[in-house]
């Protein structure tokens, strides 16, 4: 199947500080990648959906100026997390959908553990 | 936005039974259904998905059942081995072309 890579796969950071992650799709085109955020044993909570050339559309109750999405590319999605705090720690994971298609699965990053101290 | 339940939370069956979870969507505009498997710190992995004309769907020991008009489907394993011990996600993709996932089904296939 096709393959949608994240990077990093782990980060510490201290509090304040910024991190990016990035969500890319190795082999397929993707005009529409999601973003989403899963506590320990729970379900993945969708935060937003970014969309090449315009702006992300973010879930109801997620900060838009808090979790920032670029979608710079039809291969390339991501999402910063400004101002850290240790609230933010959590599991992020970016799937995206080939452009052009509807009704298909969304393949999936490996996922991103965020851990702020 | 699509709202969608899952159940039960947790599962627990003994090797060789069949398992059984049920999703419900709330968005009628919904037309994708995929389930995904999740184990311990791994990706989310697409096991089956149905499309809304279609009312089942088998793959070998995984089938899914879609009733459109009460809007619930259903994920069946049958003959269940250890390696099926993971966490199964339903969800539901809108017009929108968002994925809304379910709760997540804990599954345990004990020996």
């Amino acid at each position: 199947g096709a393959v949608v890579s994240q990077h990093p796969s782990r980060v510490i950071c201290k509090s304040g500080t910024s991190v990016k992650i990035e969500c890319r799709s190795l082999d397929f085109q993707a005009t529409t990648m999601f973003w989403y955020r899963q506590f320990p044993k729970k379900s993945l909570m969708l935060m937003a959906t970014s969309n090449e050339g315009s702006k992300a559309t973010y879930e109801q109750g997620v900060e838009k100026d808090k979790f920032l999405i670029n979608h710079a590319s039809l291969t390339l999605s991501t999402l910063t997390v400004t101002s850290a705090h240790p609230e933010d720690s959590s599991f992020y994971i970016c799937s995206a959908r080939a452009s052009g298609i509807m009704n298909t699965e969304a393949f999936f990053g490996q996922g991103t553990r965020l851990t702020v101290v | 936005g699509e709202n969608v339940e899952q159940h039960p939370s947790t599962l627990s069956v003994q090797e060789g039974d069949s398992a059984v979870i049920k999703c419900t969507y709330s968005d009628s505009a919904s037309n994708y259904f995929p389930w995904y498997k999740q184990e311990l710190g791994k990706r989310p992995q697409l096991i089956i998905d149905i499309r809304s004309n279609v009312g089942e769907k088998k793959d070998q020991r995984i089938a899914v059942t879609l009733n459109k008009t009460a809007k619930h489907f259903s994920l069946h394993i049958t003959e269940t081995q250890p390696e099926d011990s993971a966490v199964y996600f339903c969800a539901a993709s809108s017009a929108g072309n968002q994925f809304y996932f379910g709760t997540g089904t804990s599954l345990t296939v004990i020996p």
